[in-house]
């Protein structure tokens, strides 16, 4: 069955640094997501991408951040200068259609140190 | 502002029972979905609603998507040691609309 993927499992940072993000959204899927989680807290939205831009975004998804989709399978996620406050699970999704059924990857542990 | 009230934040479960907990929403939503989170992983999807009133089942899963759209439950019957995790309601609005996530219920196995 075909699954969102995503890489590294558990990404170790440095404060200031950046760090990308990466995801193999489910190949005929349409729309691609990012989500987060600080530790035993609910599922936060970040930003949504069709057709090539953005479609929607948080209040979290400043400057800091951005996305791309540099081919036709990736889809990754930039934070240019982590912040300690950043650290927590980064989930990617997709969906196919009207039907908005999101399909979540394993995620990635980011910890800013 | 929008309020999404997920109930009860944690139960304990024996094998064998039934469980029920719900979902509850300030406003009015086209799409509800029930996700399960084990723990270091991701959400997994178990059941989507998109008609007001609708009772759909998954095995030993049952939702129902409430006539005013603004409230859904989840049971799950006969439970094993593997419902054990966290079940989150996730309320969107129309294709590629983020979703919008309750706090969760937080599955046990009684000691």
């Amino acid at each position: 069955e075909p699954e969102v993927t995503q890489t590294p499992s558990h990404q170790v940072t440095q404060m200031g640094q950046e760090v990308i993000l990466r995801c193999v959204p489910i190949s005929n899927h349409l729309y691609f997501y990012w989500y987060r989680q600080i530790l035993g807290q609910k599922v936060e939205f970040l930003v949504s991408f069709y057709n090539n831009e953005i479609s929607e975004k948080s209040e979290i998804f400043d400057d800091q951040f951005s996305v791309e989709r540099p081919d036709g399978s990736n889809f990754t996620l930039k934070i240019r200068s982590t912040k300690l406050e950043d650290s927590a699970m980064y989930f990617c999704a997709s969906s196919q259609d009207q039907r908005n059924e999101q399909f979540f990857g394993p995620g990635t542990r980011l910890t800013v140190l | 502002g929008q309020q999404l009230n997920q109930s009860p934040q944690s139960m304990f479960i024996q094998e064998g029972e039934d469980v029920s907990m719900n979902c509850t929403s300030s406003s009015i939503f086209n799409t509800w979905l029930w996700y399960k989170q084990d723990p270091g992983e991701g959400p997994v999807l178990l059941i989507a609603l998109y008609k007001a009133g609708e009772l759909t089942s998954n095995g030993r899963l049952t939702a129902q998507f409430g006539i005013t759209r603004k409230d859904s439950f989840l049971n799950i019957s006969a439970s094993i040691p593997s419902d054990v995790g966290i079940y989150f309601c996730a309320l969107t609005r129309f294709a590629g609309n983020k979703l919008t996530f309750g706090g969760g219920t937080r599955v046990l196995v009684k000691p």
